[in-house]
């Protein structure tokens, strides 16, 4: 069946820590991946998209992702986090106009 | 860039009442929209796909009967939950789907209370 899977419910960091937040995805062929993150009572907002081309997507707010085919991977990454970053983050797949969404991870930022 | 307005962001109703959520893209005409349903600490949930000009699609378990869609124009798209019952109180969310840039866009979303 097809889904995407973030494996971490709850991620706690270190601000001015690195972050990497999971996703991974089965589907056939290779849809289109998305990273949205979500502050309480929100809707989303669009961090960055991967379609094709380079693997390596940069986004805003400082966040990357990079798609690996081979792992079905979408791994989210920030080299250091902020205090604003606390929120919960959800990874989504679009494959053929058909949009699904992970569990969502939360993350929680220490002083 | 593509803005997508829902309204209102927060409803109280009585229970057997009618609560109508309109989703509207200001920027950009969106042939589809989704509509989607959040409970707390969860993750989004499609309810259904919203096409202007057709019937929405409605994905499985999703009462068609009680969560009315209608997409009239480009830039419109309003769910209706009809008889709500305090089990419909959830955080809904719409999407646009921007066909010339190709993204979507989410409303704020509305938080629905039913009493």
């Amino acid at each position: 069946a097809q889904s995407v899977t973030q494996p971490d419910i709850h991620i706690t960091v270190s601000e001015g820590a690195s972050l990497e937040l999971r996703c991974n995805y089965s589907y056939g062929a290779t849809p289109y991946l998305f990273w949205y993150v979500q502050s309480p009572g929100q809707g989303l907002q669009l961090l960055l998209k991967y379609f094709s081309g380079d693997t390596l997507v940069q986004g805003i707010k400082g966040f990357e992702a990079e798609f690996k085919r081979s792992q079905s991977s979408f791994n989210l990454r920030k080299p250091s986090v902020h205090w604003s970053d606390a929120a919960e983050y959800f990874c989504a797949v679009d494959n053929n106009n058909d949009m699904r969404f992970g569990a969502g991870t939360r993350l929680t930022v220490k002083p | 860039g593509a803005v997508v307005s829902q309204h209102p962001s927060w409803v109280i109703c009585k229970s057997g009442t009618s609560v109508k959520i309109e989703c509207r893209s200001l920027d950009f005409q969106a042939t589809t929209m989704f509509w989607y349903r959040q409970f707390p600490k969860q993750s989004l949930m499609l309810m259904a796909t919203s096409n202007e000009g057709s019937k929405a699609t409605y994905e499985q378990g999703v009462e068609k009967d009680k969560f009315l869609i209608n997409h009239a124009s480009l830039t419109l798209s309003t769910l209706t939950v009809t008889s709500a019952h305090p089990e419909d109180s959830s955080f809904y969310i719409c999407s646009a789907r921007d066909t010339t840039n190709y993204g979507y866009t989410f409303g704020s979303g509305t938080r629905l209370t039913v009493v």
